[in-house]
Order: C-alpha cells, then sequence, then structure tokens
C-alpha cells in the first residue's frame, strides 16, 4: 500500500514564528488532506489539496503531485495553532484515507 | 456546513459489555461513512468502510463481529463494539465525505473497565 511520511515528528516555535511541514507520499494520489487535531482530539479540516497551491490565512499548502510530496506552511504562528498536523492521502481511486503519522506543533507563548 | 457528529463523546463501560457509537452527517448526504481508530500518541487507522444499504468492508485484522457497523440511512451509521475488553479501549472517529473531501466527527472517547 501507499506510504505516508510527515516531517518533522515534532516542531517547537516561538509565538511569532513561521514553519513548513512536510508530506510525502509513495504513490500517485486522487486526494490529499491537510487536517489540525486539537487537544480535545478534534479533526479541523484545513486543506483538500491533491495537486497546486492553496492559502487560507495564515495557513497555505502546496502539493506536487507529480514529485510526491505537500508542503503545509504556517505563518506568525499563534498558540492556538498547536497540536498535531496530519497529511492523508487516498490513492488508485479509493476515498479510504491513510494517514502519516502526524507533526506535533507547539507554539509558546 | 459539512459538519459530522458523534454520540456519546466519551463512554465507560464494563468488560463484557456493548457499547455503541452514532455518527451523523448533519447537513449533508453521505453514502459512505468511514470509522476509525486512534491509540494515544498515534496516528488515525481505517477500521471500516460503511455504506448505506450494504454491509460494511472491513479493513485488514479488524474483526467484523467484534466491531459491527450498521450505516441505515444516508445520514447515519453507527459502530457496535461488542463484548468489549480494556484492549478496546481507544479514541474512535468517524467520517463522511462530501464532495471529495472528507470531514470528521469529534470523536469518541472508550474507557473499558
Amino acid at each position: 500500500g501507499i506510504q505516508v511520511e510527515q516531517s518533522p515528528p515534532d516542531l517547537i516555535l516561538q509565538e511569532g514564528a513561521n514553519s513548513t511541514l512536510r508530506c510525502n507520499f509513495s504513490d500517485s494520489v486522487n486526494n490529499l488532506q491537510w487536517f489540525h487535531q486539537n487537544p480535545w482530539g478534534q479533526l479541523i479540516n484545513l486543506f483538500y489539496i491533491p495537486s497546486g497551491t492553496k492559502q487560507n490565512g495564515r495557513l497555505s499548502a502546496t502539493t506536487v503531485a507529480t514529485e510526491r510530496y505537500s508542503l503545509l506552511y504556517i505563518s506568525s504562528s499563534q498558540t492556538t495553532d498547536s497540536g498535531v498536523y496530519f497529511c492523508a492521502v487516498a490513492w488508485g481511486g479509493s476515498e479510504k484515507l491513510v494517514f502519516g503519522k502526524g507533526t506535533k506543533l507547539t507554539v509558546n507563548p | 456546513g459539512a459538519v459530522v457528529s458523534q454520540h456519546p463523546s466519551w463512554v465507560i463501560c464494563k468488560s463484557g459489555t456493548s457499547v455503541k457509537i452514532e455518527c451523523r452527517s448533519l447537513d449533508f448526504q453521505a453514502t459512505t461513512m468511514f470509522w476509525y481508530r486512534q491509540f494515544p500518541k498515534q496516528s488515525l487507522m481505517l477500521m471500516a468502510t460503511s455504506n448505506e444499504g450494504s454491509k460494511a468492508t472491513y479493513e485488514q485484522g479488524v474483526e467484523k463481529d467484534k466491531f459491527l457497523i450498521n450505516h441505515a440511512s444516508l445520514t447515519l451509521s453507527t459502530l457496535t463494539v461488542t463484548s468489549a475488553h480494556p484492549e478496546d479501549s481507544s479514541f474512535y472517529i468517524c467520517s463522511a465525505s462530501n464532495q471529495d473531501t472528507q470531514y470528521f466527527g469529534p470523536g469518541t472517547r472508550l474507557t473499558v473497565l
């Protein structure tokens, strides 16, 4: 099956800093989503981005499908950005999502 | 839009009892819903795909007789953990697809004593 690798596994920032999270995948995908899991466990949709670039406020994402990676950018980080960020992909025409292991982000005041 | 709810948000039960978890799509219809399991400090693992009006399909290693799934309508799927044991304690999360994007419920934390 497809492999999804996220890096870094842990990231500690000071409030106001910028960061880049990476997601590599081992095969062509028909779906790629980025999520933020808050401390209560809720998965919050950030982006549906199987290819291209999108921006939403301080967050943006880019997926280069031909090179099999996606990047999530967080600018001017805030303490409320803390949590685990997951990349998940679907492949082979399936709707099933395969999750990476996540990046745990801690933003200190 | 695209809100998914789960009930209950947490449950504690005794070993040997059964627990039912509901997953509802509140503002859209979902012919397919998914059930995931997440252990502490780990990622989400897909357990099964719930199909409205037909049998669920289970991932390898997931016992279908232990984790009963029913998708009775286009807005409701249920997961029943039968004869629960302490090793079934986990965070269970459902999702539903709406226009290529999966939306997740808030999860149910199950503790089996």
